[in-house]
């Protein structure tokens, strides 16, 4: 049972530099989200996708751009690092289009922008 | 603006005890919570959840207790168990609203043996 994977666990880049969060889950769940969590801070939503093709803006959207072209990647792009992009960033899924079902959290990809 | 606030950053309980872990939240439009439960260098696991026409939902060694009134849920570990030792997460959303879930910033149990 892998659930929800994402590659790489641990990233350095430089600022300027672009990169994609990669983020596959197995469950066959609709729904996927991209949340950041910064320290004394709770998980922010970054984007989401309720479906193959629809992905909408979260609480933080700027600088990140994101893709659904299958059920299974959700990936997430960071178009020019910054320094405010340091984070450790959670891709979720979970099954659709229930409300009620809770969300399932890869490991994360903790990322250092210098 | 923090719409869902965890006052206490961390909590020791003793082995054996109850452990109870507080969230406070301002926006009145949510109406579906859940507790998270997080280990280091791992994704938060869902640990119960409770809608707001309830003001109670029980599961195993946990219970969420919710006060609408007061804008006010606490989880309740009972008993504490070594394992249960990790940063616990409280969210909130609107059930049919959009995808967004607001989390608190997180309380870290240690359990004390």
């Amino acid at each position: 049972n892998a659930g929800v994977t994402q590659t790489p666990k641990f990233q350095v880049l430089k600022t300027g530099q672009s990169m994609t969060l990669q983020c596959a889950q197995d469950m066959n769940h609709e729904y996927m989200s991209w949340y950041r969590q910064d320290p004394g801070m709770g998980l922010r939503l970054i984007h989401y996708s309720v479906g193959a093709g629809i992905t909408d803006q979260g609480e933080v959207p700027n600088g990140y751009n994101v893709s659904r072209s299958t059920t299974e990647d959700f990936p997430l792009r960071l178009l020019s690092a910054a320094p405010s992009q340091t984070s450790v960033y959670f891709c979720a899924s979970r099954q659709g289009p229930g409300a009620d079902q809770p969300q399932h959290f890869g490991d994360g990809t903790r990322l250092s922008i210098l | 603006d923090q719409q869902v606030k965890q006052n206490s950053p961390s909590l020791s309980v003793q082995e054996g005890r109850i452990s109870i872990l507080n969230c406070d939240y301002t926006n009145s439009m949510f109406d579906y919570f859940l507790w998270y439960k997080k280990y280091p260098a791992e994704g938060p696991t869902f640990l119960i959840s409770i809608s707001s026409i309830k003001d109670k939902n029980e599961d195993g060694r946990f219970t969420v207790f919710l006060n609408k009134s007061a804008k006010h849920l606490s989880l309740h570990i009972v008993p504490s168990q070594p394992g249960d030792s990790a940063v616990y997460f409280c969210a909130a959303k609107v059930l049919f609203g959009n995808e967004k879930l607001t989390f608190g910033t997180g309380t870290r149990l240690t359990i004390i043996p």
